[in-house]
């Protein structure tokens, strides 16, 4: 398996403020990126994928991507109630496997 | 709607029994599908990679005879965990990949929950 490292958490947040996660990933191999947002007891949904350096905004998510540090986040801002989940950082490798960390649970506190 | 469709979501069995799950691509075909288990506050693991036609590719550490996984068809894969156990119960979601272009990734079944008793 490919390492995908991510800060178990909780992380916990106010309404309203903005909520950050990070991920590592080994492989310098890896071409993309993506997080998912997981319920408990469900499957993964994507929020964001990012395949080039930098910033990339989709609404309240903004995923950033940076291959020299090997390092990815997604900033959630405005944060809700309903953004509280388990946030997965998933890596493709050899353009056809996923590999995914162990995910950042995130309470957004009302 | 779901573009991935996979049944049973709930197992409940005793120790010893085969089970055997079944992942559908709805409306595309899908040459790759996926096999991840969850166990619980953990991430998805990646099992095998289930190609069409060919014999399924596993991850280091998973026992292939423990897991059959069969791919015959361009819209269905299936898991069949052999003689399980209670360490075996977990989360199982399969994946597949539309190539087709665009959208997601990939897309995931709705997962099922195997409890061995």
């Amino acid at each position: 398996q490919k390492e995908v490292e991510q800060n178990s958490g909780p992380l916990s947040v106010p309404e309203g403020a903005i909520a950050s996660l990070n991920c590592t990933y080994s492989d310098r191999g890896s071409q993309s990126f993506f997080w998912y947002r997981q319920y408990s007891g469900k499957s993964p949904e994507l929020i964001m994928s990012i395949y080039s350096n930098g910033d990339k905004e989709d609404g309240r998510f903004t995923a950033q991507l940076n291959k020299a540090s090997q390092y990815v986040s997604l900033l959630i801002r405005d944060s809700q109630p309903s953004d509280s989940a388990t946030y997965l950082c998933a890596a493709l490798y050899n353009f056809n496997k996923f590999y995914f960390g162990s995910g950042t649970k995130l309470n957004v506190k009302p | 709607g779901a573009v991935v469709s996979q049944h049973p979501s709930r197992v409940i069995c005793k120790s010893g029994t085969s089970v055997k799950i079944e992942c559908r691509s709805l409306d595309f075909q899908a040459t790759t599908m996926f096999w991840y288990r969850q166990f619980p506050k953990q991430s998805l693991m990646l099992m095998a990679t289930s190609n069409e036609g060919s014999k399924a590719t596993y991850e280091q550490g998973v026992e292939k005879d423990k897991f059959l996984i069969n791919h015959a068809s361009l819209t269905l894969s299936t898991l069949t965990v052999t003689s399980a156990h209670p360490e075996d119960s977990s989360f199982y979601i399969c994946s597949a990949r539309d190539l087709s272009g665009g959208g997601q990734p990939q897309h995931f079944g709705d997962g099922t929950r195997l409890s061995i008793l």
